[in-house]
């Protein structure tokens, strides 16, 4: 199984700056997600993050808010940009190894 | 596109109660279907899949059984218990683009 490393586990932040979580697998995955789940609610996927190319979004997510860098098969980072208390969420990544589906423990983000 | 629907919650039950929760999908092509757990304060796990039609995924004593003809992976256990009272998550995963997708989330509340 692949061991996914996220961090940081939870941050506070102010409105108006920036937070970057990382994602670190302990082998070389075919694919990686980032996902979202806000207060109460399901996971809504953001993106795809693609090895060597940029990240392919999913409807409502866009590269300016969302930066994401994906430099190898088992790193990726995922940006929240000029924060607002909107973007107070819980934050995944999420890895398919060996066809099967691996989520890390999650960046609770809670912005002022 | 692809989407997700799990019957709304919360499902509040007397321990030893026989629990179903409703799941269906849209998809193109042959996904492969999952039940998530969320227990208070814990991340997503993996509960059962199921990856071809007539396959049924258990673990735990939970029980689905993929359903190309009505496309529903529907959740059962015979007899629950107050440790099951999470939150729970049923899943598709494309077959084209591996994306895993997710239900809205049903709350089970188990009373003793």
């Amino acid at each position: 199984s692949a061991v996914i490393s996220q961090k940081p586990s939870r941050d506070i932040c102010q409105r108006g700056t920036s937070l970057t979580i990382q994602c670190q697998v302990d082998s070389q995955v075919t694919m990686m997600f980032w996902y979202r789940q806000q207060p109460g609610q399901s996971l809504t996927l953001i993106a795809t993050a693609n090895q060597g190319s940029e990240a392919t979004y999913e409807s409502g997510f866009v590269i300016d808010k969302f930066p994401i860098s994906r430099p190898n098969l088992t790193f990726s980072t995922l940006t929240v940009s000029n924060m607002s208390p909107e973007d107070s969420s819980i934050y995944l990544c999420s890895v398919v190894g060996n066809e099967k589906l691996f989520f890390g423990s999650g960046t609770q983000l809670s912005v002022l | 596109g692809n989407s997700v629907t799990q019957m709304e919650g919360p499902v509040t039950l007397s321990e030893e109660a026989f629990l179903t929760i409703n799941c269906t999908y849209t998809a193109t092509g042959y996904p492969s279907l999952f039940w998530y757990v969320q227990y208070p304060g814990e991340g997503l796990q993996l509960l059962l899949k199921a990856t071809k039609a007539d396959d049924k995924g258990s673990n735990k004593g939970f029980e689905a059984t993929y359903r190309k003809e009505t496309t529903s992976f529907h959740l059962e256990k015979g007899s629950v218990q107050v440790s099951d009272s999470a939150v729970y998550f049923c899943a598709l995963r494309s077959s084209n683009t591996g994306k895993l997708i997710f239900g809205q989330g049903t709350t089970l509340q188990v009373k003793p």
